[in-house]
């Protein structure tokens, strides 16, 4: 099993381009989460899906948008992307919105 | 005022020796309490969960619950160079079921 995949590995983009952010997940996990890390600043929560065919909003959901594809797939989309988005972004995954697992991260950075 | 709270350090110890990570949380609501491990460029790594009172030990882990004063606190008994790394603690709250994770203690361990 791979566990949580996420891709792209790195990003640079310049201000106002878009992009999207793909994680899959193959553990028939029922949750998904997406999270920013920032230095100083933890993990914070951008927009999770407790379960296939609903997203909700988290700590800091501005700027961003999602999709649950299907049970193994959420992603991550930026509109127009800002330097304020330059960031860790970390997928995650859990069966029952209990213990979390991550992936590798996306290490975006916004010119 | 942060939900979660950690000490950012740096906490040095040496090989050998205890490290104590200690984490206090707001929410008397708080259901589960977890420890991530994150290595420098990495994603984070669940280490211990707890969720109630007392001690629960994993090897040279042990996660400690207080409910009634709201602290969590990880032991590392022989503390290893390769336990080098950023510890985040993690608190379960709320009828969302959101994890809250604090800034992340940073620990060294000399050899």
């Amino acid at each position: 099993n791979a566990g949580v995949t996420q891709t792209p590995k790195f990003q640079v983009l310049k201000t106002g381009q878009s992009m999207t952010l793909q994680c899959a997940q193959d553990m028939n996990h029922n949750s998904m989460y997406w999270y920013r890390q920032d230095p100083g600043m933890g993990l914070r929560l951008i927009y999770y899906s407790a379960s296939e065919g609903t997203t909700d909003k988290g700590e800091v959901p501005n700027g961003y948008n999602v999709s649950r594809l299907n049970k193994r797939e959420f992603s991550l989309r930026l509109e127009s992307a800002a330097p304020s988005q330059t960031s860790v972004y970390f997928c995650a995954s859990s069966a029952n919105s209990d213990t979390q697992y991550f992936g590798p991260g996306t290490r975006l950075t916004v010119l | 005022q942060k939900e979660v709270e950690q000490n950012s350090g740096p906490l040095s110890v040496p090989e050998g020796a205890i490290a104590s990570l200690n984490c206090t949380y707001s929410d008397r609501g708080s259901q589960s309490f977890f420890w991530y491990r994150q290595y420098s460029g990495k994603s984070p790594e669940l280490i211990m969960f707890i969720y109630s009172n007392g001690d629960k030990e994993d090897g040279r882990f042990t996660a400690q619950l207080n409910k009634a004063s709201q602290y969590v606190s990880l032991l590392i008994r022989d503390s290893q160079p390769s336990d080098s790394a950023t510890y985040l603690c993690a608190v379960l709250s709320g009828s969302a079921r959101q994890l809250t994770f604090g800034s992340g203690t940073q620990l060294t361990v000399l050899p």
